[in-house]
């Protein structure tokens, strides 16, 4: 299986702050990453998929970017909806594996 | 606008048959694969395996031996078994539609999910 590593776990951040989330994987996946949002209770929410590709209706605040192994979810000017739990997607092969989750807080 | 609704018992005994069902409205389930994922409380989400329209599937092999799927397009339902369970299959339970486009797979809708526990 194709292991997905985020960092950091958590992070603390203010409105207003820009953040980057970092996810590596066990080996290349190309550009077969999705990011995904989720907040408490709540199915998770697609906002890139291909790595780079932002999601019809998700705020241009949000980017994604990297290819191969290292890949970054960064969003600009964090608003307060944006608090929320941040997980990354291969789909370069099954059985397809998330990240664990980086929880972003206030 | 597509909509994935699952539905099931929200306890199941240990070494039973956990039995879900997922309803989708609003589209059709064909030409998408359809998905299941888990997410057990306070972890990450774990791939479950899919089924497409056609009824071929692809399991997580660590579930493999367990897991069942299966699509009733004539009620745009899928389907979810998973056999002999036990604490570890103690999870929120989602199906998701996937779809393919410029050769990529991301999963753009999600059912809101239902929690399962594994208790006698």
């Amino acid at each position: 299986d194709i292991q997905m590593t985020q960092s950091p776990s958590s992070l603390s951040a203010s409105v207003g702050d820009r953040v980057t989330i970092t996810c590596r994987a066990s080996q290349s996946i190309s550009i077969y990453l999705n990011w995904y949002q989720q907040k408490p209770g709540k199915a998770p929410k697609l906002l890139i998929s291909a790595a780079s590709s932002l999601q019809s209706g998700v705020p241009s605040r949000f980017s994604g970017s990297g290819s191969g192994t290292d890949f970054t979810l960064t969003i600009t000017s964090l608003q307060p909806e944006d608090f929320a739990t941040y997980c990354c997607q291969q789909t370069y092969g099954t059985p397809y594996t998330f990240g664990q989750g980086t929880k972003l807080e206030i | 606008q597509v909509q994935l609704q699952e539905s099931g018992p929200g306890l199941v005994k240990p070494s039973e048959t956990l039995s879900l069902t997922c309803t989708v409205s609003g589209g059709s389930i064909s030409s998408y694969y359809w998905n299941w994922i888990r997410q057990p409380p306070g972890k990450g989400l774990e791939w479950i395996g899919y089924i497409y329209y056609s009824a071929n599937t692809n399991y997580n092999p660590s579930l493999e031996s367990r897991v069942t799927m299966s699509v009733d397009t004539s009620k745009n339902q899928l389907s979810l078994k998973l056999t002999s369970v036990t604490a570890a299959d103690t999870a929120m339970y989602y199906c998701a539609r996937a779809t393919y486009s410029g050769g990529h797979y991301y999963f753009d809708f999600w059912g809101q999910g239902t929690l399962v526990t594994v208790s006698s």
